[in-house]
């Protein structure tokens, strides 16, 4: 089966902690994105990479950090920096660039702070 | 900076009514998607409306742009709970920029 998978289902991290969360797809994508979305709204762009060991800034990266060594995954971890990390967190993939190419969504990791 | 909005923000309608959703956005763009999101779950791709004047059905849901007006609409027709879930429209730019969401309940 093709698909995204994203794990844990959920997370919970004390304060002050790093923790990463995990994205693979065997879609055979090659661009790779992470949002964050907040109880009632809609999802935000945190990370996005469009070619292994490539990646960049989207509108909330502060606190969040990503790597891309394989075409497969794009794990990201949440620092101790980011202020209010509890949030549901998607991973998703195109085969290119977003202007010409539809997402596919993971089934999320719901992130929270104790 | 790009801006979308939908209108409602929560509706909330009794089954085999009809209604519209409306998605308004701020720059050019000739590409959206409309999403669903059931509750605690991922998003589920609708429609992907590619050009002016696209119109997509699929079941009850109907979607359609309108480049020139910044503007697209997914129409619900004879409602059912089965449709309660919230939807968002996303709007492509060099990126995917989302709506904030319509939350829809169906009540018998």
């Amino acid at each position: 089966d093709g698909g995204i998978t994203q794990s844990p289902k959920y997370l919970f991290r004390k304060e002050g902690q790093n923790v990463t969360l995990s994205c693979e797809q065997n879609l055979n994508h090659d661009a790779m994105y992470w949002y964050r979305q907040d109880p009632g709204q809609g999802l935000r762009l945190i990370y996005y990479s469009q070619i292994v060991n490539d990646f960049q800034k989207g509108d909330i990266a502060e606190g969040y950090s990503v790597s891309r060594e394989k075409k497969e995954s794009f794990p990201l971890t949440v620092t101790s920096a980011q202020k209010n990390p509890t949030a549901f967190y998607l991973c998703a993939s195109s085969p290119g660039t977003p202007s010409y190419n539809e997402q596919f969504f993971g089934p999320g990791t719901r992130l929270t702070v104790l | 900076e790009l801006k979308v909005e939908q209108n409602p923000l929560f509706l909330s309608m009794q089954e085999g009514k009809n209604y519209t959703i409306y998605c308004n956005y701020s720059t050019t763009s000739d590409r959206l998607y409309w999403y669903r999101q059931d509750p605690g779950k991922s998003l589920e791709s609708l429609f992907v409306l590619l050009s002016n004047g696209a119109v997509k059905q699929e079941g009850r849901l109907m979607a359609s742009l309108d480049t020139k007006a910044r503007l697209s609409t997914l129409h619900i027709t004879a409602a059912v709970h089965d449709l309660s879930a919230t939807y968002f429209c996303a709007v492509v730019t060099d990126k995917l920029i989302f709506g904030t969401g319509t939350r829809l309940q169906v009540f018998p």
